[in-house]
């Protein structure tokens, strides 16, 4: 089975801290995205990367940044938290030659 | 670029009855995938249903059909004798692709239907 493991399911952290979200993937997939979920606006997509140390910006990327050093693994980094950064967040990863996206179990993140 | 908005926040059902979940997309491309994801209360996304754009054929999986127009860029979800394990949010999905069969860019989601089946 595929499996995409993101670090936490929960997560507090404080106002101005720099928080990393991990995500690892072990099916080799080229295709990786990180969303936020919050109630009313479906999922955002904060950031995409489509190969090591390639990335694009989705939607909603200020205040994001990410890092793809390895195939396996793609970081998500709040660089200064502020509470309007406090949502659900999902990682998920695909095959290129198939579309089909795989989720993490998602992280729960409270900024205060 | 690409939205696809879910109008209905929220759906409710009788189990064994059949619902139906509605889904518009917009964009430019020509060759994209569109898919239904399902959200249990675990938080778990998984794939329920997949069709490709350019098959005009309906895509079906069990008690899951889709009905894709897409003169339209309409994509609902049928969803036929409810049990109570659908009770879940529901996401309409769509990422395009080129020539070669490969995706590029953005997996793009709508806003999501909590569907509850109710006994």
């Amino acid at each position: 089975d595929v499996k995409v493991t993101q670090s936490s399911r929960y997560l507090v952290k404080r106002t101005g801290e720099k928080v990393f979200l991990e995500c690892v993937q072990d099916m080799d997939h080229e295709n990786m995205f990180w969303y936020r979920q919050d109630p009313g606006l479906g999922l955002r997509l904060i950031y995409f990367s489509y190969d090591v140390k390639m990335k694009e910006k989705g939607d909603i990327p200020e205040g994001y940044s990410v890092s793809r050093e390895k195939k396996e693994r793609f970081s998500l980094i709040l660089e200064s938290a502020s509470t309007n950064q406090t949502s659900m967040y999902l990682c998920a990863s695909s095959l290129v030659k198939n579309t089909e996206a795989f989720f993490g179990q998602g992280t729960r993140l409270t900024v205060v | 670029a690409q939205t696809v908005t879910q109008s209905q926040p929220e759906m409710s059902v009788q189990e064994a009855e059949t619902v139906t979940l509605s889904c518009t997309y917009d964009t430019s491309e020509n060759n994209y995938y569109l898919f239904w994801y399902k959200q249990p209360p675990s938080r778990q996304m998984i794939l329920v249903i997949r069709q490709e754009a350019y098959k005009q054929q309906n895509a079906t999986e069990n008690r899951f059909s889709v009905n894709f127009q897409k003169a339209a860029k309409s994509f609902s979800l049928k969803i036929s004798d409810s049990q109570l394990g659908d009770t879940a949010m529901y996401f309409c999905a769509f990422i395009p692709f080129n020539a070669g069969g490969t995706s590029y860019g953005k997996l793009t989601f709508g806003q999501g239907t909590i569907l509850t089946v109710h006994p």
